[in-house]
């Protein structure tokens, strides 16, 4: 998984409850992206990080916040889970923002939430 | 914003056979468009890509196509074997301080033995 851990892997939370999910690097790369995915919607973008405190929305970013203080290390929060957030959230990370050549980006393991 | 459709969702062919698998996409600036694959209980592996400035590529017994005019890429897998089994998923995505990939909805391929 290209160097990427995330914690914890298996989570169960009551709504109204505040979470934070982990993304790990060690291939200190500069991107670093959050995806939920649910069944017949593929895998669709909360939020980006494009350097440490640089950060930006993506797709689906309601109720999410996230952090990134050090280069290896990205943070989602749900602020207080909704059962809509049960989902299996994914991280990757990329080297580079991509033009002709690069831009790949690798996923984790994944975090499976459920939100009762 | 972009959106991405994935035809068909699921896929069965017998081994040996060659599978394909359809995207077609809406922004006309997005130039870049990877291929995933996807096994039960793990994250998705990048297994393929191609950029808007190529019509073809090809690695071992996968290709990928892209028609620029018609705005649609295709996946294509020979040779199918068992350990190709697995959810493929495309992606489309433009260039901007990031790369905002938008993925379709995936394609279940079983491959028959």
């Amino acid at each position: 998984d290209a160097g990427i851990t995330q914690s914890p892997r298996h989570k169960v939370t009551e709504t109204g409850t505040p979470v934070t999910l982990r993304c790990h690097q060690t291939e200190n790369h500069r991107y670093m992206y959050w995806y939920r995915q649910d069944p017949g919607h593929g895998l669709r973008l909360i939020h980006y990080s494009y350097g440490v405190k640089d950060t930006d929305k993506g797709e689906v970013s309601d109720g999410y916040s996230v952090s990134r203080s050090k280069t290896e290390d990205f943070l989602l929060t749900l602020e207080s889970a909704t059962s809509s957030q049960t989902s299996v959230y994914f991280c990757a990370i990329s080297a580079t923002s991509g033009g002709s050549t690069g831009g790949e980006q690798y996923f984790g393991p994944g975090t499976r939430l459920t939100v009762t | 914003g972009e959106n991405v459709e994935q035809h068909p969702s699921t896929l069965s062919v017998q081994e040996g056979d060659s599978a394909v698998i359809k995207c077609t996409y809406s922004d006309s600036a997005s130039n870049y468009f990877p291929w995933y694959k996807q096994e039960l209980g793990k994250g998705p592996q990048l297994i393929i890509d191609i950029r808007s400035n190529v019509g073809e590529k090809k690695d071992q017994r996968i290709a990928v196509t892209l028609n620029k005019t018609a705005k649609h890429f295709s996946l294509h897998i020979t040779e199918t074997q068992p350990e190709d089994s697995a959810v493929y998923f495309c992606a489309a995505s433009t260039k901007g301080s990031a790369r905002q990939l938008t993925f379709g909805s995936g394609t279940q391929l079983t491959v028959l033995p």
